[in-house]
């Protein structure tokens, strides 16, 4: 079975400063996407950014990217200038690719980014 | 373009009372779900619909039902209220394509006493 981990369950930041978020994953499969989603208080889940396994190039999505190491199984995110908005829960979830049953995601237990002016 | 709507935003219930959480999306996706989340942990999910007519067991299904009503609208059931389904649910959608991306509603946080 797929397991999504988060290692960091709160993270700080000073505004402007770049941190980074880490998560790994467990899969047999090579055919799957990888996904940050962003929950603010407002508990609304957000999706920040996503990424194919069969691309080789990091996804980027303006402050937002990633760190895609397939064969570590590793899938960081990194928020360059951080804003006092990006203080929210984040969540990084795994899907298989198409094909199966279900496209459920299987998501990881969050990480709590807390930005400081 | 409302996106993905549930109701009600907040209910309490008491143990053995039952209630039907709504959702309905306007993105014209085939794929509907019914996530749970509790304190310490990801998402999991209940129920989902592959398409309109069908519907299958998630991770976590015992004390639910729901009904894909048509391609916009997919509930779910409580029949019989538990303390233990104290959480928050979100339903989802996504175009079930190769690159499927699923949108959430804004939840709907439920207490049963």
């Amino acid at each position: 079975a797929q397991t999504v981990t988060q290692s960091q369950p709160e993270m700080s930041v000073q505004e402007a400063e770049t941190v980074t978020l880490s998560c790994t994953y467990d899969t047999s499969e090579s055919d799957y996407y990888l996904f940050w989603y962003k929950q603010p208080p407002s508990r609304q889940m957000i999706l920040v950014i996503r990424q194919e396994a069969y691309k080789q190039q990091n996804a980027t999505e303006n402050r937002f990217s990633v760190n895609f190491q397939k064969a570590a199984k590793s899938f960081s995110l990194k928020i360059s200038d951080s804003q006092l908005g990006d203080a929210a829960m984040y969540f990084c979830a795994y899907r298989r690719g198409y094909g199966g049953a279900t496209n459920k995601l299987i998501f990881g237990t969050g990480t709590l980014l807390a930005v400081q002016p | 373009n409302a996106g993905v709507t549930q109701t009600p935003k907040f209910q309490v219930l008491k143990t053995g009372q039952s209630m039907t959480l709504q959702c309905a999306q306007d993105m014209n996706h085939n794929s509907m779900y019914w996530y749970r989340q509790d304190p310490g942990m990801g998402l999991r999910l209940i129920y989902y619909s592959a398409s309109e007519g069908t519907t299958d067991k998630g991770e976590v299904p015992n004390g639910y039902n729901v009904s894909r009503l048509n391609k916009r609208e997919f509930s779910l059931r409580l029949e019989s209220a538990a303390p233990s389904q104290t959480s928050v649910y979100f339903c989802a959608s996504g175009d079930r394509g190769l690159t499927e991306t699923q949108y959430f509603g804004p939840g709907t946080r439920l207490l049963v006493l």
